[in-house]
């Protein structure tokens, strides 16, 4: 499979413990994003790598939430001392740089804080 | 920033028939208008996209329409099918040569297809 990957698919957790997730974007994709979808709603953008930069983030990526691509290939997202309102759909998705291109998406990894 | 709203949030059509789903947005600066398909428990896929410079785009039974001056776009599926059955999402992004900037999603319609 060459698309995009996640790992793990599903985590659960207790409240106040930490995450890690993973995510593979198709080898020659230098753009990178990541996503969270709650049910029933659109995902909504969290951050966005090009290459090893980091170059955007949302207001929703609160401090608790970071992000690294250290190597501009895969990238890792972390939640520290998880709350409940965490519990959602992360989506990471990967693009070409040039203009107009498609983002595709990763299967994503759902995350339940108990 | 942007604002996507999405109408309508459910629709159910007999096999055969038409959906259209349409969508506005808020920031004129907006130029590249993509519209998901996302069946239950996977990804979202890519269906259909236009650009700010074209007013509408085909493919088979899948068209996109597009008005600048009213900030409004929609998703017209033809002779539908129950395998069309999905939760459709539109996104609007502005695009830029050097960066690359985040999609703006609508909260999705849900279509179901009755056989």
């Amino acid at each position: 499979d060459t698309g995009v990957s996640q790992d793990p698919r599903h985590k659960i957790t207790k409240r106040g413990q930490n995450v890690t997730f993973r995510c593979d974007p198709i080898s020659e994709h230098n753009r990178l994003y990541w996503y969270r979808q709650t049910l029933g709603q659109g995902p909504e953008f969290l951050t966005y790598f090009q290459n090893e930069a980091q170059l955007e983030k949302s207001r929703l990526l609160s401090d608790r939430f970071s992000a690294e691509r250290p190597k501009g290939s895969f990238s890792t997202l972390e939640i520290q001392r998880t709350e409940q309102g965490d519990s959602a759909m992360y989506l990471c998705a990967s693009s070409l740089t040039s203009s107009y291109n498609e983002q595709f998406f990763g299967p994503g990894t759902r995350l339940t804080v108990l | 920033g942007e604002n996507v709203e999405q109408h309508p949030s459910t629709l159910s059509v007999q096999e055969g028939d038409s959906a259209v789903i349409k969508c506005t947005y808020s920031d004129s600066a907006s130029n590249y208008f993509p519209w998901y398909k996302q069946e239950l428990g996977k990804r979202p896929q890519l269906i259909i996209d236009i650009r700010s410079n074209v007013g509408e785009k085909k493919d088979q039974r899948i068209a996109v329409t597009l008005n600048k001056t009213a900030k409004h776009f929609s998703l017209h599926i033809t002779e539908t099918q129950p395998e069309d059955s999905a939760v459709y999402f539109c996104a609007a992004r502005v695009m830029e040569e050097t960066s690359g900037s985040r999609l703006t999603f609508g909260e999705g319609t849900q279509l179901t297809v009755n056989p």
